[in-house]
């Protein structure tokens, strides 16, 4: 069965550059979420979207942003990037139409800021 | 302010026992929980999930109990096999109406020694 697919799977960048993590989600699912995961600590909800409309929004910095595209795939863009922004970064996908409350998770993008 | 709780950061089993993974919440509003397994540099996978209906849901050799009155669910694992070694994240979601987002416990290691 297809899975939810983030590219890329490893991203190292510097302090103060810009990042853009795309996700894929399993075919007819409607709902994308993104989660970021720091070292030892849960999963953080960031943001979510519905049928590429922003549906809630979490922890997330005004320094990052968001959004989910006509063919549902979604991209979360992090810009002036601290150290403190290296985690592990999961996109889950969900098909909300069917009353389901499973997300299905990606595996990570694993962003390193140096 | 940890609204899912997993008091318990690892747990050590005998291959063939059972393992019991526990997990508190303070939310009310939550009224759909789920239980993932985690291996390293992997996503969390999904194992199975319970509404707050039910006591209890089945799949397999894993089991969710949920008590609402204490607010506290448990997943056994009968028997437990080495591969069940991972990191269980108990996750839970305020549901209808609400967007799905989960917010999750801080995790528990279960070994299983052959």
């Amino acid at each position: 069965a297809a899975g939810v697919i983030q590219s890329p799977r490893h991203l190292i960048k510097e302090k103060r550059e810009t990042a853009t993590l795309k996700c894929y989600p399993i075919p007819r699912h409607d709902t994308v979420y993104w989660y970021q995961q720091g070292p030892g600590q849960d999963p953080q909800f960031l943001i979510s979207f519905y049928e590429k409309m922003q549906s809630d929004k979490g922890s997330i910095p005004d320094r990052f942003s968001a959004q989910q595209f006509s063919d549902y795939h979604s991209e979360l863009n992090m810009s002036s990037l601290e150290l403190g922004d290296s985690a592990l970064y999961f996109c889950a996908s969900r098909d909300r139409g069917r009353s389901s409350y499973e997300q299905y998770f990606g595996p990570g993008t694993r962003l390193t800021v140096t | 302010d940890q609204q899912v709780k997993q008091n318990s950061p690892s747990l050590s089993v005998q291959e063939g026992r059972i393992s019991i993974l526990n997990c508190d919440y303070t939310n009310s509003m939550f009224d759909y929980f789920l239980w993932y397994k985690k291996y390293p540099a992997e996503g969390p996978t999904f194992l199975i999930s319970i509404s707050s209906i039910k006591d209890k849901n089945e799949d397999g050799r894993f089991t969710v109990f949920l008590n609402k009155s204490a607010k506290h669910l448990s997943l056994h694992i009968v028997p437990s096999q080495p591969g069940d070694s991972a990191v269980y994240f108990c996750a839970a979601s305020a549901g209808s109406g609400n967007t799905g987002k989960l917010i999750f416990g801080q995790g528990t290691t279960l070994q299983v020694k052959p």
